[in-house]
């Protein structure tokens, strides 16, 4: 398996700009996660999805910030409109079954670094 | 919710063992400890993990004190591709990780 798959590796795009960051899980995993990076906060989740529902997105800064999951085999996060804190890397991770019951681990994707001028 | 405290960074010579110590003082009884290692502009990747008794994999061995309020992650043979930030995780809430700030190691030719 490839693993999960992010895209871009890179994004630079203007103040309040939209911006799209995709991923595709690993075949078969029921449970998508997207997780923010930042030097201040470290990594923090904004949402999870179990079998392509939103279950968790507490996480989620603000309303500019949406995630979607058409089918179980991608997944996007968009930010409308853009923000320079909103500068950070962007993981998705995607596991077999649920934390933390199931004794499962994460896999995570290379991440897309966005940066907002 | 147990969370994690680990030494911000850490030095280790090529070829001997990394002994990486975490701090889990107020986890509960069905709470995993995770190891994730992230080496620079990558994702996190898994190492390891235990409940109570002491693992060992191809990457790692994990040892968990019986009180399970710490853990200690030993490299066997540290190379020069261990350089990397080290996180001791506990499970917060359902399907949500805590990642900490992590130890720096640097391993050393």
């Amino acid at each position: 398996d490839a693993g999960v798959i992010q895209s871009p590796r890179h994004e630079v795009t203007e103040m309040g700009q939209e911006v799209t960051l995709r991923c595709k899980p690993i075949s078969g995993h029921d449970y998508l996660f997207w997780y923010r990076q930042t030097m201040m906060r470290g990594l923090e989740l904004l949402i999870y999805f179990n079998n392509n529902v939103p279950i968790d997105d507490s996480g989620m800064p603000e309303d500019r910030f949406s995630a979607k999951m058409p089918n179980a085999s991608f997944s996007t996060l968009k930010i409308q409109p853009s923000e320079p804190r909103d500068s950070a890397v962007y993981f998705c991770a995607s596991s077999l079954t649920s934390f933390p019951a199931a004794n499962e681990k994460l896999f995570f994707g290379s991440g897309t670094q966005l940066s907002v001028l | 919710d147990a969370k994690t405290t680990q030494p911000p960074s850490m030095d280790c010579a090529e070829g001997r063992a990394a002994n990486l110590p975490c701090n889990h003082s107020t986890i509960s009884g069905n709470e995993y400890v995770y190891w994730y290692r992230q080496i620079h502009s990558q994702g996190p990747q898994y190492i390891i993990h235990g409940l109570k008794n002491n693992e060992t994999n191809e990457m790692a061995s994990l040892i968990i004190t019986e009180d399970r309020k710490s853990s200690t992650l030993i490299l066997p043979h540290a190379t020069l591709r261990d350089t990397a930030v080290y996180y001791c995780i506990v499970v917060v809430g359902a399907n949500n990780l805590f990642f900490g700030t992590g130890t720096r190691l640097t391993v050393i030719p």
